[in-house]
């Protein structure tokens, strides 16, 4: 089982700040494979970017992704209100599929 | 549009079991594979298992005795049935379309699930 972990646990941003979480992988993984989600309070989770670094449909500009291998981000160049959410990334490289534990971001 | 819209029960007691269907819209499930993943109060998302689109599956191996996936395709819906459930089974239970490239594109809104007698 491919392990993701995630860090921070959980941040607090100010308006404007940029932001970036990891996701470490305990087996190497082709990035075709990294994914990120965002789920807000009281949400299902909402795919966020695909394959390391392309952005969903309607995913502002502002998110972004990179990695290869262990070793995956995800930034938001400049923090807004409603990016307030915890984001998880996720492996489809084998089964089990499997979830970061989750970076819980808030803001300031 | 695509969409999944889940069914079930939101109280079951101990040692019963559960069962949730998944009715998709906009794509065929001969198509896609559908996945169930669950969500612990307060906790991340874990995953359950899987029915691909040929009608077979995979299964998280914690839960593999107790876990069944089946579908009709004819009928657009996937359904997730769960045995000997117990108070830490309580959780929030979702569907989610796969990907060629093994991502959730799609998901339902969730079921909520309570163990308690």
């Amino acid at each position: 089982e491919i392990v993701l972990t995630q860090s921070p646990t959980t941040m607090a941003a100010s308006p404007g700040e940029k932001i970036t979480i990891t996701c470490s992988a305990s087996s190497s993984i082709s990035s075709n494979y990294l994914h990120w989600y965002q789920q807000k309070p009281g949400f299902s989770p909402k795919l966020l970017i695909y394959r390391t670094s392309n952005l969903a449909s309607g995913v502002p500009a502002r998110f972004s992704g990179s990695g290869s291998g262990t070793s995956y981000s995800l930034t938001i160049g400049t923090m807004e209100a409603e990016d307030v959410a915890t984001y998880y990334c996720q492996q489809g490289s084998s089964i089990p599929r499997t979830f970061g534990g989750g970076t819980k971001l808030e803001i300031k | 549009q695509v969409q999944l819209k889940q069914s079930g029960p939101g109280l079951v007691q101990p040692s019963q079991s559960l069962s949730i269907t998944c009715t998709v819209s906009g794509f065929s499930l001969t198509s896609y594979g559908v996945h169930w993943v669950r969500q612990s109060p307060g906790k991340g998302l874990e995953w359950l298992g899987v029915i691909w689109s040929g009608g077979s599956t995979d299964y998280n191996a914690a839960f593999i005795s107790r876990l069944s996936i089946s579908k009709d395709n004819s009928k657009s819906q996937v359904f997730f049935k769960m045995n000997s459930l117990q108070a830490n089974d309580t959780a929030i239970y979702y569907c989610a379309r796969n990907t060629m490239m093994n991502y959730f594109d799609y998901w339902g809104q969730g079921t909520t699930l309570t163990v308690s007698s």
